[in-house]
């Protein structure tokens, strides 16, 4: 299997401007989940999703954020507009199992804002 | 809601020496936890996890952990640590919603 799959792995974008975050999960597995990485912050987890419907999205930090997955092998994030705050690296995971499943993470992707 | 403490920010060791690197978790009910290591600009992989069963749970690349719930902490060991250990570990909680929690982490550095 090719693991969770991220991209793209880094991005360099202005103020303002719309950033799309895009993730394939691992084959079989129902659940999805968004986080962000930073020094000041850690690991902040976004949104997660079961069989492509949103559980919880109370990590999104404000309405610039909307993530959505139509259908099980493919999910986005997408900033609209974009601020230099925003920059950090963001993690798409899945997992197969409900509660007791270990996720499986993506190499990242490396969001710079300027 | 569930969370865990990582106590340390930074764990210094010796190599061949014994290492443990702390966690402490808040949970309603029986708690799913796991431990995860990042070496750098990579994501985040798998180490072990307790869900029920021995205290301890061994893992990937000789790791263990032992799960105290009077102490309620699951902290992670190795009896002989190696330079190519040194990363940055998190401890993580999972419960019946779900989602993921993860602690701020703990860069461990092994020096020869």
């Amino acid at each position: 299997d090719a693991g969770v799959i991220q991209s793209p792995r880094h991005e360099v974008t202005e103020m303002g401007q719309e950033v799309t975050l895009r993730c394939k999960p691992i084959s079989g597995h129902d659940y999805l989940f968004w986080y962000r990485q930073t020094m000041m912050r850690g690991l902040e987890l976004l949104i997660y999703f079961n069989n492509n419907v949103p559980i919880d999205d109370s990590g999104m930090p404000e309405d610039r954020f909307s993530a959505k997955m139509p259908n099980a092998s493919f999910s986005t994030l997408k900033i609209q507009p974009s601020e230099p705050r925003d920059s950090a690296v963001y993690f798409c995971a899945s997992s197969p199992i409900r509660d007791t499943g270990e996720l499986f993470f993506g190499e990242g992707s490396r969001l710079t804002v300027l | 809601a569930q969370s865990v403490a990582q106590p340390e920010d930074q764990v210094n060791v010796a190599e061949g020496n014994p290492l443990t690197v702390k966690c402490t978790y808040s949970v309603s009910g029986n708690p799913y936890l796991f431990w995860y290591v990042q070496y750098p600009n990579r994501g985040l992989q798998f180490l072990l996890k307790y869900i029920t069963g021995d205290n301890l749970v061994k893992g990937s690349y000789g790791f263990e952990a032992e799960f105290n719930k009077s102490q309620t902490s699951f902290h992670l060991k190795k009896p002989s640590a190696l330079v190519s250990d040194s990363a940055l570990y998190f401890c993580a909680v999972r419960d019946r919603n779900n989602d993921m929690r993860f602690g701020a982490g703990t860069r461990l550095t092994v020096k020869p």
